[in-house]
């Protein structure tokens, strides 16, 4: 197991462009989240979901982001039109189902957004 | 609502030193807390949980905290510094609701001095 991954590590994009970030979970993880982590500050929670349903969307996750999780795997987050303000580490992590294991969220490498 | 409240952004110990990074939280229910680390360029490793039992808990890297009720703390700490645990630290609590998503505070970074 090789643990949550990211594509892509950074990302440079000009204003109004459109971006896709990939997160592949831990395999038996059925819960994947997304977070936004800007700098000096602490992750934020912008979504989740359980298997490939999205289950809660944070009031932060604007109508020009969108999330996917098609077939519960792996998980697409996009930004449309992207604005200066949307620079910021993305962040994703996974977690079992149940239990009190699933409390322990294990959070990928990240992507990088810069938008000039 | 939680939240979390880091005091101190940095805090610089020598090596071999203790190390005391302090985390108060406030919940409306029984809290599930964590401390992250974060080194450069990377995500998150989770050091140390709580959830019920013992207040005491021990992580990796020879970290451990104790959780606080009366006080809502949930302080980090380790005897001895490594020049190795200098990064970013964040303490974050779970929500206890289905969605089990972390508010994290905004984080305390570790210097260690030579």
């Amino acid at each position: 197991d090789t643990g949550v991954s990211q594509d892509p590590r950074h990302k440079i994009t000009k204003r109004g462009q459109n971006v896709t970030f990939r997160c592949d979970p831990i395999s038996e993880h059925n819960r994947l989240y997304w977070y936004r982590q800007t700098l000096g500050q602490g992750p934020e929670f912008l979504t989740y979901f359980q298997n490939e349903a999205q289950l809660e969307k944070s009031r932060l996750l604007s109508d020009r982001f969108s999330a996917e999780r098609p077939k519960g795997s792996f998980s697409t987050l996009e930004i449309q039109r992207t604005e200066q303000g949307d620079s910021a580490m993305y962040l994703c992590a996974s977690s079992l189902p149940a239990g009190e294991a699933s409390y322990e969220q294990y959070f990928g490498p990240g992507t990088r957004l810069t938008v000039t | 609502a939680q939240s979390v409240t880091q005091l101190g952004s940095h805090v610089s110990v020598s090596e071999g030193a203790l190390v005391l990074l302090r985390c108060n939280y406030s919940s409306s229910v029984p809290p599930y807390l964590f401390w992250y680390v974060q080194y450069p360029n990377q995500g998150l490793q989770l050091l140390l949980k709580y959830t019920t039992g013992a207040t005491l808990v021990k992580g990796i890297n020879g970290f451990e905290a104790e959780f606080k009720k009366s006080e809502t703390s949930f302080h980090l700490t380790k005897p001895s510094a490594h020049m190795s645990d200098a990064a970013e630290y964040f303490c974050a609590v779970s929500d206890n609701t289905g969605r089990r998503a972390l508010t994290f505070g905004s984080g305390t970074r570790l210097q260690v001095q030579p």
